[in-house]
């Protein structure tokens, strides 16, 4: 079984929907986070999320809430959604911060994505 | 604030050359880790190879090593023999270490578009 998952897979709505995607992961990490990719372009971020009780915006917030209901899930919702939020949805997850300063890696793990299609 | 560069949006490779991928990145941090991910047209990303900004060697993963030149700020992904199975979008990301420990997620550059022609 795949360590994160996402769901649905694939989705699409009209204009003024309110969508929910959804993240599980059972690779037991702390931090998750949400990204979108565009075509032609690199993943943005969306939300992250340290524990249960932090969560942060990152670049392209707006829009877009989310909701950490345990630490292995992580919920992406677009309340009213528009079609510039027609995108590819990744969840990812990745373990405590121990990066460069502490000479370790914190690589970040992604799901299969969710393709989102707003009409 | 960061941000990658990739220069080149797409190239062709023969099979069982060896290929070079550029990425240069801009951070006026002086701790981060520089990771490579690939994306084959199935969409899902894998992670290849990461380098910590105070690492003194360069990072390798069987067939990847990335070429680390912090005073050009560039980590360049090199596939020595590539195969078939490498044809993908590769994307370079930073991820900057704020202190007290947080982490802000990874910036991506946009990619390039690896095709490896038999």
């Amino acid at each position: 079984d795949a360590d994160v998952t996402q769901t649905p897979r694939n989705r699409i709505t009209k204009t003024g929907k309110r969508i929910m995607l959804e993240c599980s992961q059972t690779k037991g990490h702390d931090r998750m986070y949400w990204y979108r990719q565009d075509p032609g372009l690199g993943l943005r971020l969306i939300y992250y999320s340290f524990d249960v009780k932090d969560i942060n915006k990152g670049e392209i917030s707006d829009g877009y809430s989310v909701s950490r209901q345990a630490q292995a899930k992580f919920s992406l919702s677009l309340e009213s959604a528009i079609p510039n939020q027609t995108a590819l949805y990744f969840c990812a997850t990745s373990d405590l911060a121990l990066g460069a300063r502490s000479g370790g890696t914190d690589t970040q793990y992604f799901g299969p994505g969710t393709r989102l299609t707003v009409l | 604030a960061q941000k990658i560069t990739q220069t080149q949006p797409g190239m062709f490779v023969q099979e069982k050359e060896a290929v070079t991928l550029d990425c240069t990145y801009d951070t006026s941090d002086p701790s981060y880790g520089l990771f490579w991910y690939k994306q084959p047209s199935s969409g899902e990303m894998i992670f290849l190879i990461y380098q910590g900004s105070y690492d003194q060697q360069n990072a390798t993963e069987g067939r990847y090593s990335l070429n680390f030149q912090k005073a050009r700020k560039s980590a360049n992904l090199v596939i020595s023999a590539s195969q078939l199975g490498d044809s993908a979008m590769y994307f370079c990301a930073m991820r900057v270490e704020v202190m007290g420990g947080g982490a802000d997620g990874l910036t991506f550059g946009k990619g390039t578009h690896l095709i490896i022609q038999p």
